[in-house]
């Protein structure tokens, strides 16, 4: 069992759609919870972070930790065209080494 | 622009030969972190230093190696190259506080002909 899960999707939505994406996970150590969007070929850029449980907002965006289920999720409002990529989830525990274990990736098609 | 860069852009090599990468860390970063994506793999973390020195290390073949060096670039080694090493490889920094996060540089792909 990998020790984040992810759907790969492909997901495909219209314009204006709510998109959720998840993640689950195995290892209760994790307190660091990240999402990246990743355009093709390029390097994955941050796009939400949360430490420990809870939600976090940041416009369109919002992030969900529930530490209980180990379960994660990104949703994004009125989607975009450009909203189209790859999202990845990450996961830390608090260590030094903060080494991230990523989700294998989620591609979304937002059709306009 | 994360503020990573990463050089070169795209190498094109062929089986048994060795190349490096090359990275530089956002300004104050003191750690880096190396990832590998293949095609059908998502990102699988290589190795990390921090101020120089080996912190971590992933599933990082042992044809490959790294280091960081004073001035806090970083730089990976792949040698004897296989067809299968072909993929893009990520450098990440990452500052010092237990809040702060990984920013990604815009990658290396590598072509192993």
């Amino acid at each position: 069992q990998k020790e984040v899960e992810q759907d790969p999707g492909p997901l495909s939505v219209p314009e204006g759609a709510i998109v959720s994406l998840n993640c689950t996970y195995s290892n209760s150590a994790f307190q660091y919870f990240m999402w990246y969007r990743q355009y093709s070929r390029k390097g994955p850029e941050l796009l939400m972070y949360t430490y420990s449980s809870g939600n976090k907002e940041d416009g369109r965006f919002t992030a969900q930790v529930d530490k209980s289920s180990k379960y994660i999720s990104l949703f994004i409002r009125d989607s975009q065209p450009s909203d189209s990529a790859t999202y990845l989830c990450a996961m830390s525990a608090l260590s030094g080494t903060y080494k991230y274990i990523f989700g294998t990736g989620t591609r979304l098609k937002v059709l306009a | 622009d994360s503020g990573v860069t990463q050089t070169p852009k795209h190498l094109i090599t062929a089986t048994g030969q060795r190349v490096t990468l090359r990275c530089s860390p956002r300004s104050g970063d003191l750690s880096v972190y190396w990832y590998q994506q293949s095609l059908d793999q998502g990102l699988q973390f290589l190795i990390q230093y921090y101020n120089g020195e080996e912190r971590a290390k992933g599933n990082i073949l042992e044809r490959f190696s790294a280091q960081q060096f004073p001035d806090l670039h970083s730089e990976l080694n792949l040698s004897s190259l296989e067809l299968g090493d072909s993929a893009l490889y990520f450098c990440a920094s990452r500052g010092q506080g237990h809040k702060d996060t990984q920013y990604f540089g815009p990658g290396t792909r590598l072509t192993v002909l």
